[in-house]
């Protein structure tokens, strides 16, 4: 099975710009989840979707979105970049988000915000 | 809220030793613990899954042990290879929100030829 494919793998942007980042999870994954990676947070949560909908989210302002497709793909958008932005965004899918679910992670989209 | 504590925060050994990284959480209610490995500037890949019924999980050279009560689990790597190298990650699994995972920093693994 292939994994958790994320496209693009690198991408650089100027403040003010809006970015949309995709996620495929491996086949038969409902759940889809989107993490932020920077040095001083670390990695933090979020957002969460299954079946289209929009299950969790974490504590960021509403310039970060998502949706989820029939076929459960995945996209996140921030739009109006920051230079704080600028970290490595992973997805991970998992089956269904249960809590006995495994979640894989795919190998992220590194953005920076000039 | 719940917040997770790796240490140490870096570790360097040499090849060979057997070594134990330390994940602390302060939220009980979790159900499930999973550690994963990240290499620079990658994904996250996922080591083992511990269940709470289980206490205990094993993979090759890893296991890993999960104390809900005290909040605590540790990864016990045997036999520790170059390969091995890599900042190692617990996220422990909320009942609630299964897929909200929260992570700590992290421990930095070095391992010398």
């Amino acid at each position: 099975k292939a994994g958790v494919t994320q496209t693009p793998r690198y991408l650089i942007k100027t403040r003010g710009q809006q970015v949309t980042l995709s996620c495929s999870p491996i086949s038969g994954h409902r759940s889809v989840s989107w993490y932020q990676q920077t040095p001083g947070q670390g990695l933090q949560f979020l957002f969460e979707y299954f079946s289209e909908t929009q299950r969790n989210k974490g504590n960021f302002p509403g310039r970060f979105s998502g949706r989820q497709f029939s076929n459960s793909r995945s996209e996140m958008n921030v739009s109006t970049l920051e230079l704080g932005d600028s970290a490595l965004y992973l997805c991970a899918s998992s089956p269904s988000g249960a809590t006995i679910d495994t979640q894989y992670f795919g190998p992220g989209t590194r953005l920076t915000v000039l | 809220k719940q917040e997770v504590t790796q240490i140490p925060a870096a570790l360097s050994v040499p090849e060979g030793e057997n070594l134990v990284l330390n994940c602390s959480f302060t939220d009980s209610a979790i159900y499930n613990l999973q550690w994963f490995r990240q290499d620079p500037g990658k994904g996250l890949t996922s080591l083992l899954l511990i269940q709470s019924s289980q206490r205990e999980q094993t993979s090759g050279r890893l296991n890993a042990s999960l104390d809900k009560s005290s909040g605590r689990s540790t990864l016990y790597i045997a036999a520790s290879q170059p390969g091995d190298s890599a900042t190692y990650l617990c996220a422990p699994i909320p009942i609630q929100g299964a897929q909200k995972l929260v992570f700590g920093q992290g421990t930095r693994l070095t391992i010398n030829p």
